[in-house]
């Protein structure tokens, strides 16, 4: 079957960094995307990682390894508002799957 | 330029009752998906549309069942409602079948009593 594997829950400390790891079982699919989704929000695209390596926009960087069927997410400097839910997902052929989402809280 | 609407923003339902839900895409934006999100459960695909065609469905029953409009608006009708099925559902558009970036909606609430 195809899944994506993600810790349920993550906590770390306001300024600090926090890795969110993904490991996947899935064929015809390509790159790795992440999003972020507050309580009662909407999901909101992070970032997209279609070859190995690192991708950075800001605060957060995205990597990939294909081989290794591997990705994490790396949140720098936390705020408070970091607090939320992050989501893996793969998409191909007019399918996008998604991990079952990592609770990030970022305490004071 | 508008985001991605979804109406009704809530809805309650009783079980054996049918439902349908709408979504307006970002203009522009050709493909619709559909994913159902309960707790714990990250989202589920459901199908995903392109082009007024359903180009690809996930592992749900029949009574899920969706449409595209030739202006890209989607719905999503379920039919028969169960209890299982309270959960918010999302739908996503994106500019073409290649691009990966997913746009969504805020959802529409259900709950089946």
């Amino acid at each position: 079957g195809q899944s994506l594997e993600q810790p349920s829950e993550v906590t770390a400390v306001e300024g600090a960094i926090v890795q969110i790891n993904c490991t996947y079982q899935t064929s015809g699919f390509y790159g790795l995307s992440w999003y972020q989704q507050h309580d009662g929000g909407a999901p909101t695209f992070l970032s997209y990682n279609a070859l190995d390596g690192l991708e950075e926009t800001g605060r957060f960087s995205s990597f990939l390894s294909r081989s290794d069927s591997y990705g994490y997410l790396l949140l720098q400097e936390l705020q408070m508002k970091d607090s939320a839910s992050y989501f893996c997902a793969v998409t191909g052929g007019f399918k996008t799957i998604f991990g079952a989402g990592t609770r990030l809280f970022v305490k004071a | 330029k508008a985001g991605v609407t979804q109406t009704p923003r809530y809805l309650i339902k009783t079980r054996g009752q049918q439902v349908t839900l709408s979504c307006s895409p970002i203009s522009g934006h050709r493909s619709v998906s559909w994913y159902q999100q309960t707790p714990g459960q990250g989202l589920q695909f459901l199908f995903e549309y392109f082009s007024e065609t359903q180009r690809n469905k996930g592992n749900f029953p029949g009574r899920f069942s969706g449409r595209q409009f030739s202006n890209s608006r989607s719905e999503m009708n379920v039919s028969t409602l169960e209890l299982g099925d309270s959960a918010l559902y999302l739908c996503a558009s994106r500019l073409t079948a290649s691009n990966e970036k997913l746009f969504f909606g805020s959802g529409t609430q259900l709950s089946v009593l």
